[in-house]
């Protein structure tokens, strides 16, 4: 059974560095056609995708977030990580960790997809 | 970044009401379509993957269907543990992106 266990300060002060750490547990970080990734959620909202490291080390981040954001991994601890520059307020939200990957249909057409999260954390930017 | 657009925003049903919900996104997205329940204090749960197959372990009463850019999750025989919120969610493009959500409420 593949878990995700998000783990990192719940509080930050603005214009630090948020950094949150994802330990994998019961799949390979480094093997298959998976992409980390971090989604957050903003208190009683939706859901905005932050970014992904994939099993081959590439990342994609979210545009809107590419300017102060870092992805990476750990394959050793299989843990992957994530860190949020020059934080505000409108950066405090649950974060998650889940993994994606693809899923096909019975014609075999595929499509990434959120298979496994972490259980979220909320992280809270204030002075 | 492209759009998803749910509607409605919430609903309110009883148990054993057959519940519809769409989604539109701002461009075709082919198949790349997934859905997912999210109960309080929990993490999202996948229900639906490739517009319409089903995730091993979720109950025959959902499911989805559509192509392109319109989308519709149903949900049949609606229970107790249905009253939830849902999302769309495509990985055709990144920023892969979601809907707003739809809240299931009971009536």
């Amino acid at each position: 059974q593949v878990q995700l266990q998000e783990s990192g300060p719940g509080l930050v002060k603005p214009s630090q560095t948020l950094s949150l750490t994802c330990a994998v547990s019961g799949a390979s970080i480094s093997s298959g056609i998976n992409y980390w990734s971090w989604i957050r959620q903003y208190p009683g909202q939706g859901l905005e995708w932050i970014g992904y490291i994939s099993h081959s080390g590439s990342t994609s981040y979210n545009p809107s977030l590419k300017s102060r954001l870092s992805i990476s991994v750990d394959t050793s601890k299989s843990q992957f990580s994530l860190k949020l520059s020059s934080v505000t307020a409108a950066d405090t939200a649950v974060y998650y960790c889940a993994r994606a990957t693809y899923f096909y249909d019975p014609t075999d057409y595929g499509t990434p997809t959120f298979d496994y999260w972490g259980q979220g954390t909320l992280v809270t930017v204030s002075s | 970044d492209l759009q998803l657009t749910q509607s409605p925003s919430s609903l309110s049903a009883s148990v054993g009401d057959r519940v519809t919900i769409t989604c539109r996104a701002s461009q075709s997205i082919s198949n790349y379509l997934n859905w997912f329940q999210q109960k309080p204090g929990n993490s999202p749960k996948l229900l639906i993957y490739v517009a319409s197959s089903l995730q091993s372990g979720v109950s025959s009463r959902f499911s989805g269907s559509g192509s392109g850019t319109d989308f519709t999750l149903t949900i049949n025989n609606l229970q107790p543990e249905d009253f939830a919120t849902y999302y769309c969610q495509q990985s055709y493009i990144t920023p892969w992106t979601f809907g707003q959500g739809t809240k299931v409420e009971i009536k």
